[in-house]
């Protein structure tokens, strides 16, 4: 079946470490999304790819990395720069403008 | 940075009632809204994606109008069933890209 796998589902993290959170997606997309979820608000927009080897700021990229090597992968790095990491974080496609965004079904990162 | 905002916040209902949730946004440069319904535990899933002024989207028991003038859209849910209970989110997309702004959520649980 088509769609957007997340893993890990869960993680938890030392302060100070860098972890990576995968994205894959057999869609055939080129559109993918990073958000994050914090409790009482909307879902905000961390980093977004429009096509391989391109990739732009969200609304929240500071002590975020990623990466869009291959079509299918959109990895998500949180960095120790990053001052609150503790969230939920979801990722999502779209195959095109003004599409709907189909999401995984997200990974908690909690910092120890 | 476009502000989306969701009333209420959350809504308990009987099994039957109807019910309705509103969407605010800015009305400039406005170039689409989507709804989605978030149930526990699952990805969050595309209900509708309007664009033009007066639009009015039904799925089975759900239905949304819009009014990009104002900068509001309703969601109604008749009739509601326990299987509704969900998260429902807003987010408009401003300008050229498909870049969605989300709202915090209207949280419905239907009790039997």
């Amino acid at each position: 079946d088509g769609g957007i796998t997340q893993s890990p589902k869960y993680l938890f993290r030392k302060e100070g470490q860098n972890v990576t959170l995968s994205c894959e997606q057999n869609l055939n997309h080129d559109a993918m999304y990073w958000y994050r979820q914090d409790p009482g608000q909307g879902l905000r927009l961390i980093y977004y790819s429009q096509i391989v080897n391109d990739f732009q700021k969200g609304d929240i990229a500071e002590g975020y990395s990623v990466s869009r090597e291959k079509k299918e992968s959109f990895p998500l790095t949180v960095t120790s720069a990053q001052k609150n990491p503790t969230a939920f974080y979801l990722c999502a496609s779209t195959g095109e403008g003004h599409g709907e965004l189909f999401f995984g079904e997200g990974s908690r990162l909690t910092v120890l | 940075i476009l502000n989306v905002e969701q009333s209420p916040q959350s809504l308990h209902v009987q099994e039957g009632d109807s019910t309705n949730f509103t969407c605010s946004f800015p009305s400039s440069n406005f170039y689409a809204l989507h709804w989605y319904r978030w149930e526990t535990a699952k990805s969050p899933e595309a209900l509708f994606v309007m664009t033009l002024n007066g639009d009015e989207k039904k799925k089975g028991r759900i239905s949304a109008t819009l009014n990009t003038k104002e900068g509001y859209s309703y969601l109604y849910i008749k009739g509601s069933q326990p299987e509704d209970s969900a998260t429902y989110l807003c987010a408009a997309v401003s300008g050229g890209y498909n870049k969605l702004i989300f709202g915090a959520g209207t949280r419905l649980a239907v009790h039997p």
